[in-house]
């Protein structure tokens, strides 16, 4: 089983609203990742979690609240959204955190995404 | 300097060409090397790990040219589920930084 699973698939929220991203990979992976894509651009990195911890936080605004519950599953709070937020947001995770010699550790696997519209 | 740089064509090619992309990355660091396609409003997904020695799958060959820091795809025999964007992603080794290219667009017409 090599699935990252992400819902919802498609979100559209308001700017007073609340809602939650959530991802879940059951392939033993300690690192989990959420990136925001716009179109025709690569994916940007958002956070790094590694083993439960968040490792890596690339100054992403506060109305974007990671969380990690356990080593399987990680969601993203969104709150307070701006238009500009809409994108596509992926979750990824890799086996582990460091290269592990060529062996595969290092390599990502994405989730479907979830498509954001902010309104 | 970005950290990996490729040419975002985009790339039109007939059925049946070959075609190839390059991309170059900036830190001599860098431990391990990846292509990835992704289609319009979809994941990216891993198409080929990248080694020193080159690598093929099918039609697919990939080859790291580590003194010139450059990582190359080439597709033989294009076909028209080709058709994506293919993004050049490197791993510091370090750590989680996965940096990723800006990608290169290619159309297969028919």
């Amino acid at each position: 089983d090599t699935e990252v699973t992400q819902t919802p698939k498609h979100l559209v929220m308001g700017m007073t609203n609340k809602k939650s991203l959530k991802c879940e990979q059951h392939m033993g992976h300690r690192a989990m990742y959420w990136y925001k894509q716009k179109a025709k651009k690569p994916p940007e990195l958002m956070f790094v979690y590694s083993y439960e911890k968040l490792s890596i936080n690339e100054s992403v605004p506060s109305r974007f609240s990671p969380e990690c519950p356990n080593s399987s599953l990680l969601n993203l709070h969104l709150h307070a959204l701006q238009p500009e937020d809409s994108a596509l947001y992926l979750c990824a995770s890799s086996q582990s955190t460091q290269w592990t010699g060529g062996g595969g550790g290092e390599k990502l696997f994405f989730g479907s995404g979830t498509q954001l519209s902010v309104l | 300097r970005k950290e990996v740089e490729q040419d975002p064509g985009p790339f039109n090619v007939p059925e049946g060409a070959t075609v190839a992309f390059n991309c170059t990355y900036s830190n001599s660091a860098s431990q391990s090397f990846f292509w990835y396609r992704q289609d319009c409003r979809k994941e990216p997904k891993l198409l080929m790990s990248v080694y020193s020695s080159g690598n093929e799958d099918g039609r697919f060959t990939a080859q790291l040219n580590r003194a010139s820091q450059y990582i190359s795809l080439l597709i033989r025999d294009s076909k028209l589920s080709d058709s994506a964007t293919y993004l050049c992603v490197v791993n510091r080794g370090t750590g989680n930084q996965f940096y990723f290219g800006t990608g290169t667009s290619l159309t297969v017409i028919p």
